[in-house]
């Protein structure tokens, strides 16, 4: 089945730092979505790409979507303490246009 | 964006007993999902709830352990049925309002099974 991994698992960062996150699809995509999940909360949706190469930035983030439509990139710019929590990146696979599949996601703590 | 109201937010309950999550939605949606979340890990998809078919699970989970209900647009819930500790997690749902808004979640339901 398809499966979509990200690294780094976990990332610890002081206040100011920047932080990457990698996501990677076993197969191609037609999409890709970004959630934020804080401790204890629920995913909150991000971002979606759709095109391939396609870049998106929200203030300190900058979402990419891969040529091949298998990978993507979260960046954060100097990153602050309410960036705290859990990066998922989720996919739909191509002809699967409601099942989205999650990636394992990557857990950030920032410290002052 | 949706907003979705779930609950039980947190129970716990006795093995061999059964526990109906709840999931409201303030705007009708055609499509809802079922997720569980083991702390610390990522989501996995239980099922897709549509409105007037039966839900379509995925492999590893089925219907007599999981029923789900869909009656209308704003409504759904997932039973978890004779419950056993590996049931001990957190259960989502979650509804796509639109193509381009992503999926809203509800707020979870944390169970815990002794």
């Amino acid at each position: 089945g398809q499966q979509v991994m990200q690294i780094p698992q976990y990332q610890h960062v002081q206040e100011g730092e920047d932080f990457t996150t990698y996501c990677n699809s076993s197969t191609t995509l037609s999409n890709i979505q970004w959630y934020k999940q804080r401790p204890g909360g629920h995913p909150v949706f991000l971002i979606q790409l759709v095109k391939s190469g396609e870049v998106k930035k929200q203030k300190r983030l900058t979402f990419q979507f891969g040529e091949a439509k298998k990978n993507s990139s979260l960046h954060i710019t100097a990153t602050q303490t309410t960036d705290v929590g859990t990066y998922f990146c989720a996919g739909h696979r191509r002809g699967t246009a409601s099942k989205l599949t999650f990636g394992t996601g990557t857990r950030l703590q920032v410290t002052l | 964006s949706a907003v979705i109201s779930q609950k039980p937010s947190r129970d716990i309950c006795q093995r061999g007993t059964s526990l109906t999550i709840q999931c409201q939605v303030d705007s009708q949606v055609t499509m809802m999902f079922w997720y569980r979340q083991q702390p610390g890990q990522s989501l996995t998809l239980i099922a897709t709830a549509n409105q007037g078919s039966e839900a379509t699970y995925e492999s590893g989970f089925v219907i007599d352990k999981f029923p789900i209900s869909r009656p209308n647009l704003t409504f759904s819930t997932l039973t978890v049925s004779n419950m056993s500790p590996e049931d001990s997690s957190i259960y989502l749902c979650s509804a796509l309002h639109g193509a381009n808004s992503g999926y809203t979640f509800g707020s979870g339901t944390r169970l815990t099974v002794v």
